[in-house]
């Protein structure tokens, strides 16, 4: 079936450092989200990729989507404490009419002050 | 912004009850999910709704599991006779006609005994 891997599963890093999250489908992506889940929070919406190589940029966060709509990139420079969280992958498959969403197992990020 | 509001925020209930967790989505969206979470693990996908029927399940979601809009703004889930392995946090999630964000409620945490 249609999967999404998302690595690492768990990232300590000291604060300031350098934080990169992996996604990679099975399939071509229509599109691909990503959400923060704070510890005890919800999922909450942080971006949507949609063309083919986008790069997009929030504030110390950067998101890629591949050429080929298959894997995507989060990245996060001189992370703070406030970054703490788990963040989540989640892939539109390309075929069909499926508006069922493929999620990522997330990566947990631990920042250590 | 506006929210997905979730209630009860924690229930408890014995093995082999009927539980209901009740969602109100937010009211101009279309699209309405039911997604748990085990313990901080992954998120995953129960069911979706759309014009008043289900548009897709998944495995989890078998014959103990029921969803119903009521009354045009309520959006149900109701479980006929708990098992232990249901205790998670269940999220009720919605979004608009286009293909973008979803918003998600708070969770009901669930804990069957």
């Amino acid at each position: 079936g249609q999967q999404v891997m998302q690595i690492p599963q768990y990232q300590h890093v000291q604060e300031g450092e350098d934080f990169t999250t992996y996604c990679n489908s099975s399939t071509t992506l229509s599109n691909i989200q990503w959400y923060k889940q704070r510890p005890g929070g919800h999922p909450v919406f942080l971006i949507q990729l949609v063309k083919s190589g986008e790069v997009k940029k929030q504030k110390r966060l950067t998101f890629q989507f591949g050429e080929a709509k298959k894997n995507s990139s989060l990245h996060i420079t001189a992370t703070q404490t406030t970054d703490v969280g788990t963040y989540f992958c989640a892939g539109l498959p390309n075929a069909g009419n499926n508006r069922k969403l493929i999620w990522g197992l997330g990566t947990s990020l631990a920042v250590n002050p | 912004e506006p929210e997905v509001t979730q209630t009860p925020s924690h229930q408890v209930t014995q093995m082999g009850q009927e539980v209901i967790l009740r969602c109100v989505p937010i009211s101009n969206h279309l699209y309405f999910y039911w997604y748990r979470q085990i313990l901080g693990q992954k998120v995953e996908f129960l069911v979706s709704f759309y014009n008043n029927e289900i548009s897709e399940k998944s495995e989890i979601f078998d014959d103990q599991f029921s969803v119903e809009r009521p009354d045009g703004s309520n959006f149900t889930l109701k479980i006929r006779s708990t098992k232990l392995e249901d205790s998670a946090m269940y999220f009720c999630a919605s979004r608009g006609p286009a293909r973008e964000k979803l918003f998600f409620g708070s969770g009901t945490q669930l804990s069957v005994l």
